[in-house]
């Protein structure tokens, strides 16, 4: 089992819907998650840190955590095309000393 | 948030030489910093972590010798790439972590190719 799995997409949403980015990870002592956000060519930028378990919600994003079920997710309301981009899933375990390890991404269109 | 500056953006050299990127951390001091690659429609690839003062441990299959990394302040890390071949040729990107909140930010990355 990859340490961090996302669907590679591409997922594509019309503007103005919600997208939902989904991320499993495999180190149940996991504690802290992120999703990144990559522009073609650029490098990437972080969106959301999550630490608990449930909710958080900042501006058109909510990033959703269930250590249970060892998910997380990344809602994006309103997508706009700007939102276009590469998202990057990224797991803090701690059996890696700390390591951020990342997932493949999923390519998220948001077409017009 | 935080800022990390990393240079070049961009690089061309001739195989059989040596590049080396700059990584700085502008507005936070970065006890650790990450050294990734990033093939074309790949995800990030990390390489090594770099630590202030002392030695940058390796992921395995990095070669060590090749990929120099030195971490000699807390606002400066450097990758030297050695007598670069072409299959070198990526997206070097740079990470720092802000220990206060446990965060890591990303440099502009560099991108590497060799003739």
């Amino acid at each position: 089992q990859k340490e961090v799995e996302q669907n590679s997409g591409p997922l594509s949403v019309p503007e103005g819907a919600i997208a939902s980015l989904n991320c499993t990870y495999s180190d149940r002592v996991s504690q802290s998650f992120f999703w990144y956000r990559q522009y073609s060519g650029k490098s990437p930028e972080l969106i959301m840190s999550i630490y608990s378990n449930g909710d958080k919600e900042d501006g058109r994003f909510t990033a959703q955590l269930n250590k249970a079920s060892q998910y997380v997710s990344l809602l994006i309301r309103d997508s706009q095309p700007s939102d276009s981009a590469t998202y990057l899933c990224a797991v803090n375990m701690l059996r890696s000393n700390y390591k951020l390890t990342f997932g493949k991404g999923t390519l998220l269109t948001v077409n017009p | 948030g935080a800022v990390v500056s990393q240079h070049p953006s961009r690089v061309i050299c001739k195989s059989g030489t040596s590049v080396k990127i700059e990584c700085r951390s502008l507005d936070f001091q970065a006890t650790t910093m990450f050294w990734y690659r990033q093939f074309p429609k790949k995800s990030l690839m990390l390489m090594a972590t770099s630590n202030e003062g002392s030695k940058a441990t390796y992921e395995q299959g990095v070669e060590k010798d090749k990929f120099l990394i030195n971490h000699a302040s807390l606002t400066l890390s450097t990758l030297t790439v050695t007598s670069a071949h072409p299959e070198d040729s990526s997206f070097y990107i740079c990470s720092g972590r802000r220990e206060d909140i446990g965060e890591l930010f990303f440099g502009e990355g560099s991108r590497l190719t060799v003739l």
